[in-house]
């Protein structure tokens, strides 16, 4: 079992509709999770960052960390066609351990 | 200004062949990273360098050598290349503990394309 789980996608939704990404751990130990955004060629970038558990938001986007099921959530409100990227879940203690990415497209 | 780069951004070469990516950071960053991205966007550690010095070396064929003359840099030498190690390549860096600890910063990546 990989310690970060993410389903690849793709995920198409029409502009303005509110995403939900969602990514499972497996590793107890992880204390910081992060989403990141990658667009096509480029290197990922930070989105959102939670230590422990919780939510955190910022702007359009919330992120949601559940120890107790070790489950990590992004939510995009209003989603628009520059939205359109992967986005990366990653956990951690000491080193990040990324998800595989669930590519996001978002039709104008 | 470019917070962390490295070159080339492709590299298209034979089997067989040895080849370097190089990376620096301009962030003050202790520690640096190389990550491998494959074509299923999978983006995994290969090593971690601190000061200068190796903290992490995941199982990494020892044909993957990475090289730190100083901690704004970090390279890696890639010798006998061969078709899976096709992929692009990320440098990244973080900064020490305390605010967003474990926050990685990445380069623009390197394609490496092995024929």
């Amino acid at each position: 079992q990989k310690e970060v789980e993410q389903d690849p996608g793709p995920l198409s939704v029409p502009e303005g509709a509110i995403v939900s990404l969602n990514c499972t751990y497996s590793n107890s130990a992880f204390q910081y999770f992060m989403w990141y955004r990658q667009y096509s060629r480029k290197g990922p970038e930070l989105l959102m960052y939670t230590y422990s558990s919780g939510n955190k938001e910022d702007g359009r986007f919330t992120a949601q960390v559940d120890k107790s099921s070790k489950y990590i959530s992004l939510f995009i409100r209003d989603s628009q066609p520059s939205d359109s990227a992967t986005y990366l879940c990653a956990g951690g203690y000491s080193t990040l351990t990324f998800g595989k990415g669930t590519m996001l497209l978002v039709s104008p | 200004d470019t917070a962390v780069s490295q070159t080339p951004k492709y590299l298209v070469t034979q089997m067989g062949n040895d080849k370097s990516i190089k990376c620096e950071q301009n962030l003050g960053h202790d520690t640096m990273y190389w990550y491998k991205q494959d074509s299923k966007k999978f983006l995994k550690i290969m090593f971690s360098y601190n000061n200068k010095e190796l903290i992490i070396n995941e199982t990494v064929p020892n044909r993957f050598s990475p090289k730190s003359p100083d901690k704004a840099h970090l390279n890696l030498h890639i010798n006998s290349l061969e078709l899976g190690d096709s992929a692009v390549y990320f440098c990244a860096s973080s900064p020490p503990l305390g605010v967003n600890t474990g926050e990685l910063f990445f380069g623009e990546g390197s394609r490496l394309t092995v024929l």
